[in-house]
Order: structure tokens, then sequence, then C-alpha cells
């Protein structure tokens, strides 16, 4: 069964901490995406990695960190410097030749400050 | 400066009638156009896609049309049932990187 798997679903950091989200896919897709929501607006991406031990910055990068050693593994590190890290946070994949690059998702994590 | 736009937060409509969806756009780049649905707590999902060169896509009870000139979008769900009441993404891709609109909390009330 294929697809996107997002660990923990909820997941609290304390000020000062790092915390690390999983994503694995077993799709065999190339590329990887991270995505903040916030309540009411859009997906914001975060990172993204279009191959193994590559990747770049989206739109509001600072204060995370990701990492893209496995093609199936992309995991996401939000750092202390992340000042206002509760939001809902979203990873897809897709097929890098597909030029509709039509994104799957995993369930997400919400992540909360104590 | 927000690239996507989808300028109506909610839409209620009642079940058996038309949902019509609406996204604008800002860059005449962008060659894919795409529509997500995405319930509460679950990631979104593909709904259905057009490409820069067409002006309409049909799947089913859901039509996409694409006005170039106007840069708009349009997701158009008929006949609208309560299964539909989600949350419905636009995206724009340029070079295999997506940008995504705020969305719109569709409910379809029986």
């Amino acid at each position: 069964d294929g697809g996107i798997t997002q660990s923990p679903k909820y997941l609290f950091r304390k000020e000062g901490q790092n915390v690390t989200l999983s994503c694995e896919q077993n799709l065999n897709h190339d590329a990887m995406y991270w995505y903040r929501q916030d309540p009411g607006q859009g997906l914001r991406l975060i990172y993204y990695s279009q191959i193994v031990n590559d990747f770049q910055k989206g739109d509001i990068a600072e204060g995370y960190s990701v990492s893209r050693e496995k093609k199936e593994s992309f995991p996401l590190t939000v750092t202390s410097a992340q000042k206002n890290p509760t939001a809902f946070y979203l990873c897809a994949s897709s097929i890098s030749r597909d030029p509709q690059n039509i994104q799957y998702f995993g369930a997400g994590t919400r992540l909360s400050v104590l | 400066d927000q690239q996507v736009k989808q300028n109506s937060p909610s839409l209620s409509v009642q079940e058996g009638r038309i949902s019509i969806l609406n996204c604008d756009y800002t860059n005449s780049m962008f060659d894919y156009f795409l529509w997500y649905k995405k319930y509460p707590a679950e990631g979104p999902t593909f709904l259905i896609s057009i490409s820069s060169i067409k002006d309409k896509n049909e799947d089913g009870r859901f039509t996409v049309f694409l006005n170039k000139s106007a840069k708009h979008l349009s997701l158009h769900i008929v006949p609208s049932q309560p299964g539909d009441s989600a949350v419905y993404f636009c995206a724009v891709n340029n070079a295999g990187k997506s940008t995504f609109g705020d969305g719109t909390t569709l409910t379809v009330k029986p």
C-alpha cells in the first residue's frame, strides 16, 4: 500500500528545543517537499528536494533544516531559531519528470509550543 | 506579492446545485494549473488539472476552466454532494515548483 507517512501526528515543542518531523514515502518518487499551513492560509513551501543529497530553500526556510540522505526519507527539523513554530506541517512527494508536478501528501503533523 | 489568490474564503451551496470556486493568478508563465481537495486533519489530494494550452478539462462532476487573458481559473462541481464539503486549493506550476492559494472552504448542505 503505497503512500506518504508522516510522524508523529501531534508534536509539542518546549522553548529552545529542536524537534524533528519524520516523512517517509514508498512511492519511489524523486522529489519531496515540506509545507507549512497556518489557519486560514494556504500551503507555504519550506524546503524541497528534487534528488537524494540535494535540497533547496523554499519561501519560508528560516528556522528550519532538512536532510535527504535516502530517497524514501525527508525529515524536517524545526530549530529553536523558528520563533513561531505552531502550525500544521505537510510533507509531499512527486515524480520529477511529471510536468504537472502532481503532489501526493501525507496526513500532516500538528506542532504546538508548550 | 501573492502569485495565486482565492478571494472567497468560504462558499455554501445546496446539495444538487453547482459549486463554482475561483482562483486568480499573476504570472502568465505558469504551465499547469491544479486543484486539490483537503479534508480536516488530512493532507490535500489531487483533484483535477489543466494545461495552459487548454481552456477546459472535465472529469465526471468536476470541470476546470482556464481564462488566460483574465488570468483566472475556476472549478465547477455539478451536482454538488455533501461529501464534496472540504477545503479546495488551487495551485499553479512553473518549472516543477507549485504555489498554492489560501483555499476556499466549500460546504454543501443536504
